[in-house]
């Protein structure tokens, strides 16, 4: 999983403050997604993205939660007007392509602490 | 969805014990992993694993993907394999990428 990375590792916010949560796939994956961990849970998926394109972004909270992947640079999971219930740690993955066959590989998680 | 579903949910172990820890899902999948969360909070891939048996060091890994389960054996535990171990998979036919975790297996190994 060396080579997905995020910043920041550590993110505090204040109540209605924006969060913004950075990725850069491994090299050569142009496959995104993230995943949010809450407490004493396992991840869950959020938003599927290639460049450009938002494939899949069932899994993300209706509102305030949005997610781009450009053509240069890295992917960005941004929540506005965060809550305290935003308070997780939030996972980047990256593959080489989308064949369901291939390795998904994590990044080291961003955890957002809203006060 | 797909039901994940790991046991045991803890696990206190004396080092140089051996565990098994098990992985059940409920439905065909296309991609299965094992991953180990450490104290940090790092999310490391253990095994690729749709099915057969894998082996990396003291971790080995099988998934028999017709009876729907994995397992992941550590032999010999140190202490710094405490931590969670996350089993994940992707149904068959569903959104590529998508993983499905399941609740994880809390492993704690005293020295």
């Amino acid at each position: 999983n060396a080579g997905v990375m995020q910043n920041p590792r550590h993110l505090v916010r204040r109540r209605g403050q924006e969060a913004r949560l950075r990725c850069s796939p491994m090299k050569g994956h142009s496959h995104v997604y993230w995943y949010r961990q809450l407490p004493e849970e396992g991840l869950k998926f959020m938003v599927y993205l290639q460049k450009e394109n938002i494939i899949d972004e069932s899994g993300m909270p209706k509102e305030r939660f949005s997610a781009e992947f450009p053509k240069e640079g890295p992917s960005i999971l941004r929540i506005q007007q965060v809550v305290r219930g935003d308070s997780a740690a939030y996972f980047c993955a990256s593959s080489l392509d989308g064949i369901s066959g291939n390795t998904i590989y994590f990044g080291e998680g961003s955890w957002l602490t809203v006060v | 969805g797909i039901q994940v579903e790991q046991s045991p949910p803890d696990l206190i172990l004396q080092e140089g014990a051996n565990s098994t820890l098990r992985c059940n899902f409920s439905d065909s999948v296309n991609n299965l992993q094992w991953f180990h969360q450490n104290p940090w909070g790092q999310l490391i891939n253990l095994f690729y694993i749709p099915s057969g048996t894998k082996q990396n060091g003291r971790l080995s890994a099988t998934t028999v993907a017709t009876e729907r389960y994995s397992l992941l054996y550590i032999s010999s535990s140190q202490t710094t394999d405490s931590g969670v171990y996350f089993c994940a998979v992707i149904v068959r036919g569903s959104t590529l990428g998508r993983l499905y975790f399941g609740r994880g297996t809390q492993l704690t190994v005293w020295p």
